[in-house]
């Protein structure tokens, strides 16, 4: 089972509607999740984080948490052709790593 | 505040041949790492320095070696380049203080291997 999981996608949404990431993790000790938004032919940009169940808005971007049921998700509102990119769903055991899930595509089409 | 670079850009080798992979961050970060990305494998850590003065390995540590020359620099080094090191290679920082253990990544280097 891997580490940490998300389907690949692509996730093809039409313009102004709600994106919908999910991720799943194995290791319950998991303390902090994150997602990392990344263009193709760039790096990584960590767009969210959350550390304790429930959810965290910031701005279009939701992030929600459920340790009990290891699953993290990430809500894009109205979505914009901009958004289309990968995002990657990144995990922190109790450790100084993070462990990275194989990302999703978004593609947003007008 | 430039944040994380790596230099270079962009590199061709022959196999065989060696090359050092550059980084330093400016964020005052106690923690360094080095990626590779492969299609369809995401990211892989290769070797991680938690603090000035430690390295240790991470998920794909074969044919690499890494120095941390001090807090702001942490480099990767190919000895005798082979064509599955063909990559995408990235280096990030973290504070790692408290709960904190959000990446920040460099740009990256595109190496090709032939």
């Amino acid at each position: 089972q891997k580490e940490v999981e998300q389907n690949s996608g692509p996730l093809s949404v039409p313009e102004g509607a709600i994106a919908s990431l999910n991720c799943t993790y194995s290791d319950r000790g998991s303390q902090s999740f994150f997602w990392y938004r990344q263009y193709s032919g760039k790096s990584p940009e960590l767009i969210m984080s959350i550390y304790s169940n429930g959810d965290k808005e910031d701005g279009r971007f939701t992030a929600q948490l459920n340790k009990a049921s290891q699953y993290v998700s990430l809500l894009i509102r109205d979505s914009q052709p901009s958004d289309s990119a990968t995002y990657l769903c990144a995990v922190n055991p109790p450790s100084y790593k993070l462990i990275f899930g194989a990302g999703t595509r978004l593609a947003v089409h007008p | 505040n430039a944040g994380v670079t790596q230099t270079p850009k962009f590199q061709v080798l022959k196999t065989g041949q060696s090359m050092t992979l550059q980084c330093a961050q400016d964020m005052n970060h106690n923690s360094m790492y080095w990626y590779r990305q492969d299609p369809g494998m995401g990211l892989r850590l290769i070797y991680y320095s938690a603090s000035e003065g430690t390295t240790d390995k991470g998920e794909v540590p074969n044919g690499y070696n890494v120095s941390r020359l001090n807090k702001r620099e942490f480099s990767l080094r190919l000895e005798s380049a082979a064509p599955s090191q063909t990559s995408v290679y990235f280096c990030a920082s973290s504070e790692n203080k408290g709960a904190t253990y959000e990446q920040y990544f460099g740009p990256g280097t595109r190496l090709t291997v032939t």
